[in-house]
């Protein structure tokens, strides 16, 4: 049991480059999360999904764009990659959310440190 | 949107020691977690605790959700319990979570 995984570990890129960040999961979770975590800032979410074909945006969603197309992956993807994107990028997931009867803690992913130049 | 305010910011502590670390939200809760991030950077979920008390080893919570509060507790401290603890909430009407921006740990030995 993997729990949630992130590809790539780290990344550098240039200002106006383009990339997507995988996050897998293998606990049948419904529910998964893009955050990003600042100095300072605690995380924020950006969007999040709860359920396969389904997504919607967070606190700071700009930027980013996001795609579940299958059940254990939800992709994170900058179009044209920014200074202020720079950051750490966690992938979480939980069984549930609000409104079911399920409890939903989130696990976490281990992060991917992005730098953009 | 929820407010959520740690306390204290920074702490330091002497391994053995026992600490307090709290969480005041603005609004009512559907659910509140707390969360280790280690050294290395692992977010770690320790409680879901929306109300009442729960005890997991040497650390323990307690969600007072009429008060609008939360306190993790942490006895006999290790300098493996260093890292930042962070308090997230869903207010009621919501459906994500609502991050605090952490209370930063270190246990010297």
């Amino acid at each position: 049991n993997a729990g949630v995984t992130q590809t790539p570990k780290f990344r550098v890129l240039k200002t106006g480059q383009s990339m997507t960040l995988l996050c897998a999961q293998d606990m049948n979770h419904e529910y998964m999360y893009w955050y990003r975590q600042d100095p300072g800032m605690g995380l924020r979410l950006i969007h999040y999904s709860v359920g396969e074909g389904t997504t919607a945006k967070g606190e700071v969603p700009d930027g980013y764009n996001v795609s579940r197309l299958k059940k254990q992956n939800f992709l994170l993807g900058l179009e044209s990659a920014a200074p202020s994107q720079t950051s750490v990028y966690f992938c979480a997931s939980s069984y549930g959310g609000s409104g079911t009867s399920v409890t939903y803690e989130q696990y976490f992913g281990p992060g991917t440190r992005l730098t953009v130049t | 949107g929820i407010q959520v305010e740690q306390s204290p910011p920074d702490l330091i502590l002497q391994e053995g020691a026992n600490s307090t670390l709290r969480c005041n939200f603005s609004d009512s809760v559907n659910n509140l977690q707390w969360f280790h991030q280690n050294p290395w950077g692992q977010l770690i979920n320790l409680f879901y605790i929306p109300s009442g008390t729960k005890q997991n080893g040497r650390l323990s919570a307690t969600t007072v959700a009429t008060e609008r509060y939360s306190l993790l507790y942490i006895s006999s401290s290790q300098t493996t319990d260093s890292g930042v603890y962070f308090c997230a909430v869903e207010g009621s009407g919501y459906s994500t979570l609502t991050f605090g921006k952490g209370t930063m740990l270190l246990v010297s030995p």
